[in-house]
């Protein structure tokens, strides 16, 4: 039922920022969406929640180095500053009643 | 401090059984629904399994409808789920996931996952 795509993988310089896109199935563009950071070897933490009119509601002790955005079907997590420990993979999920959709995840690796 | 751990996890038989379990502390567990989801071996999330506040409502992926069970137990703070004729594809680390309404919507905390490996 719905579909989020993300771009397997993404890589940017210490210090830089990164944009990563989540893009929302055909008929789910405003659904309200969230982030998902999983470390190497850890378990998944939740960054933010952003919602359909881009506003967003972070996680316990996320930095304001994380921010996310919105433009029509795509849904966006800004990351400046890039650190080592920012290197995960990061997951987009999306939700309707009774259902819980997760995009495949894009990998980002911190030259 | 929300905690969730999870504990059950092992090495199972195709077409087996195992009852994960994560207890919970640190929040009013009957106020939220919660969520099993899992992550086979260098694979994505996949959300396995939701239940209501209340635990009057569940909800459940396909790929584990009619095999799966989810469960709660409000004076208990512990989230289940009943794991039958499981399959070589239902290998993965299970995640217990609190989420943030009495319905399904997202996870603001997640626990530290259990293992399942399904093999003869």
């Amino acid at each position: 039922q719905f579909v989020l795509t993300q771009s397997p993988s993404a890589s940017a310089s210490l210090g830089a920022s990164v944009k990563l896109t989540c893009t929302l199935s055909s008929g789910h563009s405003s659904n309200a969406i969230a982030w998902h950071q999983q470390q190497p070897e850890k378990g998944p933490r939740y960054l933010m929640r952003l919602n359909s009119d881009g506003s967003h509601t972070k996680g316990d002790g996320i930095p304001d180095r994380f921010s996310g955005s919105r433009s029509g079907a795509e849904r966006y997590l800004t990351i400046s500053s890039l650190q080592s420990e920012d290197e995960a993979d990061y997951y987009c999920q999306t939700w309707g009643t009774g259902i819980v959709a997760f995009g495949g995840g894009t990998k980002l690796t911190v030259l | 401090e929300v905690q969730l751990l999870e504990s059950g996890g092992g090495l199972v038989q195709p077409g087996g059984s195992l009852r994960l379990s994560c207890a919970a502390s640190g929040f009013t567990f009957s106020n939220y629904a919660m969520s099993w989801v899992r992550q086979a071996p260098g694979k994505g999330l996949e959300w396995v399994s939701a239940v209501s506040g209340s635990g009057g409502r569940t909800y459940y992926a396909d790929s584990v409808k009619g095999r799966f069970t989810i469960s709660r137990d409000n004076s208990k703070n512990t989230l289940y789920v009943q794991m039958n004729s499981l399959r070589a594809e239902d290998t993965a680390v299970y995640y217990c996931a609190k989420g943030v309404e009495m319905s399904t919507s997202t996870f603001d905390y997640w626990g530290q996952g259990t293992l399942v490996t399904v093999s003869s």
